[in-house]
């Protein structure tokens, strides 16, 4: 069984459209992160949700809309894509938010903007 | 800004060598963790590291925390072809609760 799963793996889309990629764990965590990492490999956080309630939030543009319906999904809307938001977006989760907490990955989506 | 620094970005090795990666940071940390990806795959949890000083060994792996808690390295001695990927240290500060990944060390093994 996968633990953190994500959905789509890869998505090509046109500059200016909105997508949206979703994550869900059945490790029974309680805290939920989404990451970007672009072409260098840096992993940047971007969000971060314990219980459904954002406690963590980068300086990341209000065009990205995280939601978590429950404590098991983390979804990641963003509107008006640009060139820029090309990379792959990773979803994580931990026990709780305690920062001695594993993260546990998942496999990644792939975004390509054209 | 980056936060965690790492060195160096990539090594090309012979098998059978070692390998090194050193994480640095201006600030102390509460704690570091060890991440391995893969190409093409995800990040996975290799190791944390909380006490000052402190060593931890996983087979051929090493990982140390400096005394002052702000830098770390992992160590592989005689490399193999399944060591080749990105090694990334995260490092936490006190009292907050997120990561701070560093750069990565991308590690190439040739047979």
């Amino acid at each position: 069984d996968t633990a953190v799963s994500q959905t789509p793996k890869y998505l090509v889309t046109q500059m200016g459209n909105d997508k949206s990629i979703k994550c869900e764990q059945n490790l029974g965590h309680d805290t939920m992160y989404w990451y970007k990492q672009d072409s260098k490999k840096f992993l940047k956080i971007m969000f971060s949700y314990n219980n459904k309630e954002l406690i963590i939030n980068e300086t990341v543009p209000n065009r990205f809309s995280p939601k978590s319906p429950d404590k098991a999904h983390l979804n990641l809307h963003i509107n008006s894509l640009e060139l820029g938001d090309s990379a792959v977006y990773f979803c994580a989760s931990s026990q709780d938010n305690h920062n001695t907490d594993t993260q546990y990955f998942g496999p990644g989506t792939r975004l390509t903007v054209l | 800004g980056q936060q965690v620094m790492q060195i160096p970005q990539y090594q090309h090795v012979q098998e059978g060598e070692d390998f090194t990666t050193y994480c640095n940071s201006s600030t102390t940390l509460s704690n570091i963790q060890w991440y391995k990806q893969r190409p093409g795959g995800h990040p996975v949890f290799l190791i944390q590291l909380v006490k000052s000083g402190e060593v931890k060994k996983q087979k051929r792996l090493t990982f140390q925390f400096g005394e002052a808690k702000k830098n770390s390295s992992l160590h592989i001695t005689a490399t193999q072809t399944t060591d080749v990927g990105t090694y990334f240290c995260a490092g936490s500060k006190y009292n907050f609760n997120k990561f701070y990944f560093g750069s990565g060390t991308k590690l190439n093994v040739k047979p």
